[in-house]
């Protein structure tokens, strides 16, 4: 595998159920991010962890929890969710937070997970 | 508040013609301000970036225009081509101090063959 992977691709799941989403990233990058996307809205950064500790919490409602129990891995569980939860989730690494040796970090995403909550 | 305007939302052009998004900003802090293409059911991928000190970089057929004093920058895609129908967003970063993508809404880029 390389890059940032995410698993599962598709997920429907209803408003009482339990749920977690996978990331993982083969690029030895040390900042992990967790973005919703929905239509016709600009992407929403949700989490951001940086050396496995958590650096962003973008007022996201407590029914989404995340968890990076190692900088290679990322997850995000899922309880007790809406219906305009439904999007796509995407999950993304960089190098470092702020620039290193003075160019940018590259955000690399993964493909996501379409997320569909009946 | 949004922190990065992008228009326009769709974009119909024809193949070899020029595509133009324009993306505006008001955080002078800011100080990358890359592009990203998403093809459907893939991530978004960065296409082509700039910093604030050149007012335009091109990259083959992806030229981005930066204009630091109105807070504006631009996408150009020259000879646009079948291949480069995608949704492609702009973003702004103060990478030197705190790094965190601010995104535009999306244009969507539909180009006929």
């Amino acid at each position: 595998e390389t890059g940032v992977t995410q698993t599962p691709r598709h997920l429907v799941m209803g408003m009482t159920n339990k749920k977690s989403l996978k990331c993982e990233q083969h690029l030895g990058h040390n900042a992990m991010y967790w973005y919703k996307q929905s239509a016709k809205k600009p992407l929403e950064l949700m989490f951001v962890y940086n050396f496995k500790e958590q650096t962003e919490n973008n007022s996201v409602p407590s029914r989404f929890s995340p968890e990076c129990p190692n900088s290679s891995h990322l997850f995000l569980h899922l309880h007790t969710l809406q219906p305009e939860d439904s999007a796509l989730y995407l999950c993304a690494s960089s190098q470092g937070l702020t620039f290193t040796g003075g160019k940018p970090n590259e955000q690399f995403f993964g493909p996501g997970t379409r997320l569909t909550v009946l | 508040q949004q922190q990065v305007k992008q228009s326009p939302q769709s974009l119909i052009v024809q193949k070899g013609g020029i595509s133009i998004i324009n993306c505006a900003y008001e955080n002078t802090a800011f100080d990358y301000f890359p592009w990203y293409q998403q093809f459907p059911g893939k991530g978004p991928a960065l296409l082509i970036a700039i910093r604030p000190d050149v007012s335009e970089k091109k990259e083959g057929r992806f030229t981005i225009s930066f204009n630091k004093s109105a807070k504006q920058f631009s996408l150009h895609i020259m000879d646009s081509q079948p291949g480069d129908s995608a949704t492609y967003f702009c973003a702004a970063d103060r990478g030197s101090t705190l790094g965190r993508l601010y995104f535009g809404r999306g244009t969507q880029l539909t180009v006929w063959p």
